[in-house]
């Protein structure tokens, strides 16, 4: 089955860290961009990273910039986000996204991992 | 950069067509035929909708349809069933560094 599955989220205090894991099955990782989005209490859907098949280019939302990291593991199967100085305002679920390069738009997605930030 | 504008609720009777809006600026909508649309049911996946402004993934109901015109696409679903009823979010290409961005979300209610 082509699907995504994401783990790792929890309580984290503020300033602490997290590294989100997405694993893909039913497809190559390699063949596509990938991404995180994430979804605060109440609030839409917010792009946070994408990185490219290869790893070589990468973007992000203004508001995690220096803070998160996107990576991946294609022998593996495996997307990461490892997100630190974690603030309240990043409390979310995350979800992780399959990203058509070039078309912009997210086919596939997981079901999402909810990280909280507090005290 | 600003999110996308969308309504924030819609509604329609089971059998209805509802039209739900996403207004954006030159720097995306404008000057990118790429926005799309995505279904999504609290704790669940998202779901794609709509790619390239108009076009249906393969099996898709063709009760979903998109378009766009200028800096406004539209999501246009007809013969509302109640499984219809979920937020439903525009996303448009917005440039290099910006990447992607989405609209706030509108509620879909079928009454």
């Amino acid at each position: 089955e082509v699907q995504l599955v994401e783990s790792g989220g929890g309580l984290a205090q503020p300033g602490g860290s997290l590294r989100l894991s997405c694993v893909a099955s039913g497809f190559p990782l390699r063949s596509y961009w990938m991404s995180w989005v994430r979804q605060a209490p109440g609030k839409g859907l917010e792009w946070v990273a994408n990185m490219r098949q290869d790893g070589g280019e990468q973007n992000y939302v203004d508001s995690v910039k220096g803070r998160f990291t996107i990576s991946r593991d294609n022998t593996k199967n495996f997307l990461y986000v490892q997100m630190n100085s974690l603030r309240a305002e990043d409390t979310a679920v995350y979800y992780c996204a399959r990203l058509r390069g070039g078309v912009w738009y997210f086919d596939l997605w997981g079901r999402g991992t909810l990280v909280t930030v507090s005290s | 950069q600003s999110a996308l504008t969308q309504s924030a609720s819609v509604s329609g009777s089971p059998g209805q067509s509802i039209t739900i809006s996403c207004t954006g600026t030159n720097s995306d909508l404008a000057t990118y035929n790429l926005v799309s649309w995505y279904q999504h049911h609290p704790g669940k996946a998202p779901k794609l909708l709509i790619y390239e402004a108009n076009k249906r993934p393969s099996g898709l109901s063709n009760r979903f349809s998109g378009s766009k015109s200028g800096n406004t696409a539209s999501l246009t679903i007809s013969g509302l069933q109640a499984g219809d009823e979920a937020d439903y979010y525009c996303c448009s290409y917005a440039g290099y560094s910006t990447s992607v961005i989405f609209g706030g979300g509108t509620k879909l209610t079928v009454l």
